[in-house]
């Protein structure tokens, strides 16, 4: 049963657009959010977070916003750009244990 | 600094062959896992070590086994590789404790064939 769940496979924007990737979970006891970038033949690269203590974090042109009654949160890229085309991947731990667990990922294609 | 080094980065195997994963982490970090990439299903959780002398089962251990050899290592072993074990391996560590990001090797591909 995944517990993180990225209902959308891919998304494109064109360059200079917003960027929108929403993620959703299950587990309450989800207390930490992370966004994670991918390219091709590379580890996951860390992006941006969010402790559920917040509802938003902002970093340059990363944004996430959370919204723990839904349990739901979404990573916001303004303005996108052809660089950002990667798959992102969102990802939850909690404090009561120490794994972390992923979602499927959504692939952003930015288009120039 | 090399942060989290997996070895090796491809493999081929026979079905039912056995082969060890190699991680190893100089960052000093107690928590250390691994993950399975697959088409359609992200990266999911095999095992997990929270810190040196403990590990524990992840979303998807079956057919595997680990060993955290010291507070840098961290193998994955599969002793009887199937076709379904097919994947891209990923190999990551973090500071323990929830609120703290985990830092990813370059990955190993792996094919049984």
């Amino acid at each position: 049963d995944q517990q993180v769940k990225q209902n959308s496979p891919s998304l494109s924007v064109q360059e200079g657009r917003i960027s929108i990737l929403n993620c959703d979970y299950t587990n309450s006891m989800f207390d930490y959010f992370l966004w994670y970038k991918k390219y091709p033949a590379e580890g996951p690269t860390f992006l941006i977070s969010i402790s559920s203590i917040k509802d938003k974090n902002e970093d340059g042109r990363f944004t996430v916003f959370l919204n723990k009654s839904a349990k739901h949160l979404s990573l916001h890229i303004v303005p996108s750009q052809p660089g950002d085309s990667a798959v992102y991947f969102c990802a939850a731990s909690g404090d009561n244990n120490n794994d972390m667990r992923f979602g499927a990922g959504t692939r952003l294609t930015v288009k120039p | 600094n090399a942060g989290v080094t997996q070895t090796p980065k491809f493999q081929v195997l026979k079905t039912g062959q056995s082969m060890t994963l190699q991680c190893a982490q100089d960052m000093n970090h107690n928590s250390m896992y691994w993950y399975r990439q697959d088409p359609g299903m992200g990266l999911r959780l095999i095992y997990y070590s929270a810190s040196e002398g403990t590990t524990d089962k992840g979303e998807v251990p079956n057919g595997y086994n680990v060993s955290r050899l010291n507070k840098r290592e961290f193998s994955l072993r599969l002793e009887s590789a199937a076709p379904s074990q097919t994947s891209v391996y990923f190999c990551a560590s973090r500071v323990q404790g929830a609120f703290t990001e985990a830092f990813f090797g370059q990955g190993t591909r792996l094919t049984v064939v």
